[in-house]
């Protein structure tokens, strides 16, 4: 079986600044990628960037990047210049074998 | 191409109605998923399709719940005498390959169902 835990339900960011979500997970399985998701009020899931868990260099997509620490079972979420259309449902989840594993979500939201 | 899309977008049933509900993935892909997202809550997995094949359908809370997908492109998510406890966003999703858990899934809308 599969866990995966947000420990902050929401989150405040001035906007062009930065903050960072996290993330911890476990499992048993040897063979899984973890995978970072925006939901905005449109229900619509986004993918926002995936780790593959066997490769040590994080991912990074323009703003956005992780921080993978195998050993801990984190995996954090760092968006940089945040932006008003930034502001969302961010999920955290573990793939393993044919499913997802979600967290319980971090809202974001942006002042400007 | 077109994204995953999902219909109704928006359900009311009243409690013991049947329902179903329509996922058309992208075109070409192997793989469709279901999920159920309760409110203030990350989606939980339903049932998992391969082509025509329903390979894996754990997540699947009671034998009310039915899913198909019988020519391997459109699923439907079939729920019998509804419950309050099934008001949920039910989410689709596919992946272009074998489901592992390297292919990365792309959702839909989803579709909120509202049971009175």
């Amino acid at each position: 079986a599969q866990t995966v835990t947000q420990s902050q339900p929401e989150m405040s960011v001035q906007e062009a600044e930065t903050v960072t979500l996290s993330c911890t997970y476990d499992t048993s399985e040897s063979d899984y990628y973890l995978f970072w998701y925006k939901q905005p009020p449109s229900r619509q899931m986004i993918l926002v960037i995936r780790q593959e868990a066997y490769k040590q260099q994080n991912a990074t997509e323009n703003r956005f990047s992780v921080n993978f620490q195998k050993a801990a079972k984190s995996f954090s979420l760092k968006i940089s210049d945040s932006q008003l259309g930034d502001a969302a449902m961010y999920f955290c989840a573990l793939g393993a074998g044919n499913m997802l594993t979600f967290g319980g979500g971090t809202r974001l939201m942006v002042k400007p | 191409g077109a994204g995953v899309s999902q219909s109704p977008r928006y359900k009311v049933a009243k409690r013991g109605q049947d329902v179903a509900l329509r996922c058309d993935p992208i075109s070409g892909h192997v793989s469709l998923f279901w999920y159920q997202q309760a409110l203030g809550q990350g989606p939980e997995f339903l049932t998992y399709f391969q082509n025509e094949a329903q390979l894996d359908k754990s997540g699947l809370p009671s034998d009310r719940f039915f899913a198909e997908r019988p020519e391997g492109s459109v699923s439907t998510l079939k729920i019998q005498r509804t419950q309050q406890e099934d008001s949920a966003v039910y989410l689709c999703a596919s992946s272009l390959a074998t489901g592992r858990s390297t292919d990365t899934q792309y959702f839909g809308p989803g579709t909120r169902l509202t049971v009175l």
